[in-house]
This record gives C-alpha cells, sequence and structure tokens, in this order.
C-alpha cells in the first residue's frame, strides 16, 4: 500500500524567511511525486511535478522539491517567502499509471510579517 | 484556458433530501475524479471515471454514487443526505497523472 506523511500541521515562519516542507513517502517503486497548494476557499493548484531526472524540480512563486529514493522523501522549499505564500500545502503521490493520487494530510504555512 | 468547473458553489440540504452536484472540464480529458474534503485531512477519493459510463469506486463509495454520460461532465449524486456528509467537494479530471482541480463544492446537510 502507498501512503504519504507530511509530519507537520503547522509551519509558521516570518516573511522573508527561508521554508522547508517535509513530505515523506511509502511505495514499492518509484512514484509520481506532487506538491499541490490550497489558498482559503479554494480549489488545489499544481506547484510542482517530479516523474524522473534531476531531483531538484523547480516550481511556480519560486518554489523547488527535492526527491531523494534514499530517504523516501519530497521536501518542498523556498528561499524567501512572502505573506501571500501563506496557505495548506499537500505532497501527494501517484504509481505511474492513470488513477488514484494518495494525499498527505496537509502543512498549513502561516507566513506573518 | 483549462478549466474545472463545478456547480453549485455552495449548498445547503435537509437530511434526507437528494444532492446533486456537478462538474465540468474543458480539456477533453478522459479521466475525471469526485473526493471530499474534510477538516485536518487531505483529500479522500469517492469515485473514479475512466471515460463515459466507465466509473469506479474510490477509497469512500458508500453513500454516493455517480453519472458519466458525456466526456466533459461527471455528476456526484447522494440519494437522501445524511448530516454526516457535510463537506467540500472537488472533482478534478487528469491528463496523465497529473490531476486538475474545480473550485469545490462546499456542502451542508442539516
Amino acid at each position: 500500500a502507498q501512503s504519504v506523511t507530511q509530519p507537520d500541521a503547522r509551519v509558521t515562519v516570518s516573511e522573508g524567511a527561508s521554508l522547508q516542507l517535509r513530505c515523506k513517502y511509502s511505495y514499492s517503486g518509484t512514484p509520481y511525486l506532487f506538491w499541490y497548494v490550497q489558498y482559503p476557499r479554494q480549489g488545489l493548484q499544481l506547484l510542482l511535478k517530479y516523474y524522473s531526472g534531476d531531483p531538484v524540480v523547480q516550481g511556480v512563486n519560486g518554489f523547488e522539491a527535492e526527491f531523494s529514493k534514499s530517504n523516501s522523501s519530497f521536501h518542498l522549499r523556498k528561499a524567501s517567502v512572502h505573506w501571500s505564500d501563506s496557505a495548506v500545502y499537500f505532497c501527494v503521490l501517484s504509481p505511474q499509471v492513470v488513477g488514484q493520487l494518495t494525499f498527505g494530510r496537509g502543512t498549513r504555512l502561516q507566513v506573518y510579517a | 484556458d483549462m478549466k474545472v468547473t463545478q456547480m453549485p458553489r455552495y449548498l445547503i440540504k435537509r437530511m434526507g433530501e437528494n444532492v446533486l452536484l456537478e462538474c465540468g472540464q474543458d480539456m477533453s480529458h478522459e479521466t475525471m475524479y469526485w473526493y471530499r474534503q474534510d477538516p485536518g485531512l487531505g483529500l479522500q477519493l469517492i469515485y473514479i471515471s475512466y471515460d463515459v459510463d466507465s466509473n469506479s469506486e474510490g477509497d469512500i463509495p458508500k453513500g454516493y454514487r455517480v453519472s458519466r454520460k458525456k466526456r466533459e461532465h461527471f455528476s456526484l449524486i447522494l440519494d437522501s443526505a445524511k448530516t454526516n456528509q457535510t463537506s467540500v467537494y472537488f472533482c478534478a479530471s487528469s491528463l496523465g497523472a497529473e490531476q486538475f482541480f474545480g473550485p469545490g463544492t462546499r456542502l451542508t446537510v442539516l
């Protein structure tokens, strides 16, 4: 069975600080991995995705994530956060065929001035 | 502009009433999904549709059914809604593994 764990339910950082949101996955093969962001009262929007190749993938708005097969991780990073980054971030796993996504429970990011 | 739409955005129903949630997409994606989202949880999959009249149960199908008669439309039906079906419902469509989400429908069952 596959699973995704986001160990931090809430993260609070000051504006301009660096950010890392953690994600660990469990899957027997090499999955497709995604980070989605959800702003209040909105649907999920794709930040970035990893399919294969370079383990560091770039996304929108300065976000990047690093895939590590040895650590079964896909952590999200940003060098300098802005107050508008406040949202809920979901790490998501997909098997390498069309079908069911597995979602982490999400990390709520609060950026204060 | 690729888009997934959901109607209505907000809905209040009484227990025992029937509920119809509608989803549309303009990307000709074959595969569509219905999820529900409850506080503190990620999205839980209710149903997948692989194409017209080709639907499969997800993790939590009990109390729900779906209909897909056209590729661009996917409906979620609650026959005799229950209070524990109060939730936010999201529709999605996919191109390969990447899913595109609608804005959600907030359903309250009183």
